[in-house]
């Protein structure tokens, strides 16, 4: 079974462009969620879809953006890049286990993102 | 206060030890709570999730959780070089089940 993919998996931008990241889940899982993992702040989340329907938003700016299409595939966007945007990119897909119905997270391999 | 705080360690431990790992968390309504490991450059992969009271086991791995005091552990038995990396605990904050809260992780360090 194929895991979480996410490309590309590197990438280098300058302040004031923007970035889209892609992530595609494992098959049947059909909630995809996006985290943010810096050295001073950690794993962050920053938003979780379900259905190409956003459930959750965590706190950040509004230059953050994403979206899920009908096959369960996500792209989150990132606008305006600032240095501080710099960092790994993880994305989860989950799916309710059997223990409290508590979905678990499987992780892709992140994009690591680098602003100059 | 953070919503989930670890110490960062480095937790420093012999080959064969036990090691304990602990994680305390603010939210007193959180259901279900989750360990995942992260080697240096790698994604965080699970180890363990736990949602009642109590211990659970598996294989060299043992999570602790006890939410009147709002405190989840995670001990390693026979701890390997291997078991090097950073523990992270996390947390389904009560009004969400589809996010984490992660602690900011503490590292294991295994000496041979």
């Amino acid at each position: 079974k194929a895991g979480v993919t996410q490309t590309p998996r590197y990438l280098i931008k300058t302040r004031g462009q923007q970035v889209t990241l892609s992530c595609s889940p494992i098959s049947g899982h059909r909630s995809v969620s996006w985290y943010q993992q810096t050295p001073g702040q950690g794993l962050q989340f920053l938003f979780e879809y379900f259905s190409e329907t956003q459930r959750n938003k965590g706190n950040f700016p509004g230059r953050f953006s994403g979206r899920q299409f009908s096959n369960s595939r996500s792209e989150m966007n990132v606008s305006t890049l600032e240095l501080g945007d710099s960092a790994l990119y993880l994305c989860a897909s989950s799916s309710p286990t059997g223990d409290s119905g508590a979905n678990v997270l499987t992780f892709g391999a992140g994009s690591r993102l680098t602003v100059l | 206060q953070k919503e989930v705080e670890q110490n960062s360690g480095p937790l420093s431990v012999p080959e064969g030890a036990i090691a304990s790992l602990n994680c305390t968390y603010s939210d007193r309504g959180s259901q279900s709570f989750f360990w995942y490991r992260q080697y240096s450059g790698k994604s965080p992969e699970l180890i363990m999730s736990i949602y009642s009271n109590g211990d659970k086991e598996d294989g060299r791995f043992t999570a602790q959780l006890n939410k009147a005091s709002q405190y989840v552990s995670l001990l390693i038995r026979d701890s390997q070089p291997s078991d090097s990396a950073t523990y992270l605990c996390a947390v389904n904050p009560w009004d969400s089940s589809y996010k984490l809260i992660f602690g900011s992780g503490t590292r294991l360090l295994v000496r041979p």
